[in-house]
């Protein structure tokens, strides 16, 4: 089966340091992923997408790589915010249903 | 994206019973699911809310632990029936519109003692 998986647990990183959090699936077959952020005592909330048939894409302080070569994917959050403090995870997404990987809780040290 | 309530927010529950949790959504959505986390870990997919008919299992779930019914396109209730102490988790529902993103409640975090 299919499953997507994050490369590290916890990540410490210094307000206004880049961010990078990996991401590993094993599905050849995944064309759609998503990254997601949890704080503490709420529901996940969207951060971006990438579909298959790109390999980068760019938000608002953030972007995600997609390697299909390698199946991973990456999330760069650029100059890193306290209000960046949250649990990341990744997510394979499944005609809508969503395979979510292990997550990686981000520290901002001040 | 809409925004999602769920009621209660957490609750402690004694083993053996049950307890409902309810999601409503503020606008009209397509799909809508249910998820657990257990403490410290990953969101499982439990099932597909489905409109006017039984809800979509995944492996590992069954309907009579977890009914879930969904009347309408804004609603939603899962029950966790016959409660024991590995019940105690986050449930989390969400939704999804057309061409939209999948959106998630704040989650119900039960204690089953």
């Amino acid at each position: 089966g299919e499953s997507v998986g994050l490369h590290l647990p916890t990540l410490s990183v210094q307000e206004g340091d880049n961010s990078i959090i990996n991401c590993a699936y094993s599905n050849s077959a995944s064309d759609y992923f998503i990254w997601y952020k949890q704080e503490s005592g709420k529901g996940p909330q969207f951060i971006i997408d990438i579909r298959s048939n790109m390999d980068k894409r760019q938000g608002q302080r953030v972007t995600v790589l997609l390697n299909k070569t390698v199946k991973h994917l990456s999330l760069q959050i650029a100059a890193t915010q306290p209000g960046d403090s949250a649990v990341y995870f990744c997510a394979e997404n499944g005609d809508y249903k969503l395979s979510f990987g292990a997550g990686t809780t981000v520290t901002v040290r001040a | 994206s809409a925004v999602i309530s769920q009621k209660p927010s957490r609750d402690i529950c004694q083993r053996g019973t049950s307890l409902t949790i309810q999601c409503q959504v503020d606008s009209q959505v397509t799909m809508m699911f249910w998820y657990r986390q257990q403490p410290g870990q990953s969101l499982t997919l439990i099932a597909t809310a489905n409109q006017g008919s039984e809800a979509t299992y995944e492996s590992g779930f069954v309907i009579d632990k977890f009914p879930i019914s969904r009347p309408n396109l804004t609603f939603s209730t899962l029950t966790v029936s016959n409660m024991s102490p590995e019940d105690s988790s986050i449930y989390l529902c969400s939704g999804l519109k057309e061409g939209g993103e999948q959106f998630f409640g704040p989650g119900t975090r039960l204690t089953v003692l």
